[in-house]
């Protein structure tokens, strides 16, 4: 299985900032990596798809970029509602694992 | 407008067999593959396994082969999820995703609102 890291694994930021998270995978995936968001108690929302392309209706505060094994998630002007935590996964080889979740809290 | 509707919680004993759904709707049901993803207490996402409609095609992870099946009825557009001994260790939130279009490689990009499974004596 193609291991994926996330870090840092919690982050705390202010409303305004911007913020990065990083995503490594144990190997090669071209870019078959997305990125998801997930608020307590709510199911994900997929942010992210091939690295760097925002799905329909995601706004573009959020950006992502890499290839091969690093990747990062870059979020701009943080607003209460990105308050929440996010997940990388890699969809290049069964089994389509995922990080293991970073938590961006309000500082 | 694409949906992935999933049946309600469940709440049963060790040992019992369970299966949930995930309808699908706004889409063509056979041309996209449907995964599921289960979501331990507190913890992180993991990927079980998918299916692909059009012709049951079925991928498990390694760490849920054998644990549960995964399944489909294109008739009715919903997929299934089944498992046939739970244990307590299966308790957490179950979501279905649908993978994007075409067998090839893609990305998740619709969830399911989650159905949650508690297993206790």
């Amino acid at each position: 299985d193609i291991q994926m890291t996330q870090s840092p694994s919690s982050l705390s930021a202010s409303v305004g900032d911007r913020v990065t998270i990083t995503c490594r995978a144990s190997q090669g995936i071209s870019n078959y990596l997305a990125w998801f968001q997930q608020k307590p108690g709510k199911a994900p929302k997929s942010l992210i798809y091939a690295a760097s392309s925002l799905q329909s209706g995601v706004p573009s505060k959020f950006s992502g970029s890499g290839s091969g094994t690093d990747f990062t998630l870059t979020i701009s002007s943080l607003q209460p509602e990105d308050f929440a935590t996010y997940y990388c996964q890699q969809y290049n080889s069964y089994p389509f694992t995922f990080g293991q979740g970073t938590r961006l809290e309000i500082k | 407008e694409v949906q992935l509707v999933q049946s309600g919680a469940e709440v049963k004993k060790p040992g019992e067999s369970l299966k949930i759904s995930c309808k699908g709707s706004g889409y063509s049901f056979t041309s996209y593959w449907i995964g599921w993803v289960r979501q331990m207490p507190g913890k992180g996402l993991e990927w079980m396994g998918i299916i692909y409609p059009g012709d049951s095609d079925t991928r498990y992870s390694p760490s849920f082969q054998g644990q549960v099946t995964i399944s489909a009825d294109k008739s009715i557009s919903t997929a299934y999820l089944q498992w046939s001994s739970l244990k307590a260790s299966d308790t957490a939130m179950y979501y279905c995703a649908r993978f994007g279009g075409g067998k090839r490689r893609n990305p998740i990009d619709y969830w399911g609102q989650g159905t949650l499974v508690t297993v206790s004596s």
